[in-house]
């Protein structure tokens, strides 16, 4: 089975714009969830998906938003984007986003904000 | 409030033992993770422990002891690829997501 992919890559961008960052789970797994990574912070919960819908959230402004297409492809978008936002952006997909199964990583979106 | 620690850097040699300890605080609990995230690259499991007691795979154990909340990942004979951070993550009982730890960065000298 293929891994978790995130596109694109490496973004980078100015403050202000917005961004929206795109993850393809594994197969047949129907839970996707977004975490930012910063070195001081470590990795933060954003948001979980399941069915199209929103299921958890963490602690993050409005401006984080995300979603979720019928083939469990998921986007996550930043609007007005701040210094701040630079961090790398993983999803992880899990099959059915039980609290005991394992996440799946894929290898993230490097996001610089100038 | 909901908080993971874990010391912040670590450093080893080639084909010794070296154990990185967590400690938790949340809500409720259903479980720990460990994770390995090499530089650049993407987290990958190493172990989950729900019940107390040591789960061993390989040249990697995971201990839990839920009343102290307390966990810690044991490596044996160390290599250098075992060069990487280790993320302790806990799932809590209140909500499905995952809270992590900020990582432990271990480096494993010749």
């Amino acid at each position: 089975k293929a891994g978790v992919t995130q596109t694109p890559r490496y973004l980078i961008k100015t403050r202000g714009q917005q961004v929206t960052l795109s993850c393809s789970p594994i197969s047949g797994h129907r839970s996707v969830s977004w975490y930012q990574q910063t070195p001081g912070q470590g990795l933060q919960f954003l948001f979980e998906y399941f069915s199209e819908t929103q299921r958890n959230k963490g602690n993050f402004p409005g401006r984080f938003s995300g979603r979720q297409f019928s083939n469990s492809r998921s986007e996550m978008n930043v609007s007005t984007l701040e210094l701040g936002d630079s961090a790398l952006y993983l999803c992880a997909s899990s099959p059915e986003g039980r609290k005991q199964e394992t996440q799946y990583f894929g290898p993230g979106t490097r996001l610089l904000v100038l | 409030g909901q908080n993971i620690d874990q010391p912040t850097e670590m450093t080893a040699t080639e084909g010794a033992i070296v154990q990185i300890n967590c400690t938790y605080q949340t809500s409720g609990f259903n479980g720990l993770f460990w994770y390995q995230q090499h530089a650049g690259e993407a987290p990958t499991f190493l172990s989950y422990n729900v019940l107390d007691g040591l789960e061993e795979k390989g040249r990697f154990s995971s201990f839990l002891s839920r009343s102290k909340g307390y966990s810690y990942l044991l490596l044996k004979e160390l290599q250098m690829k075992d060069s990487a951070s280790y993320l302790c993550a806990v799932s809590p009982g209140n909500t499905d997501k995952l809270i992590f730890g900020t990582g432990t960065r271990l480096q494993v000298f010749p």
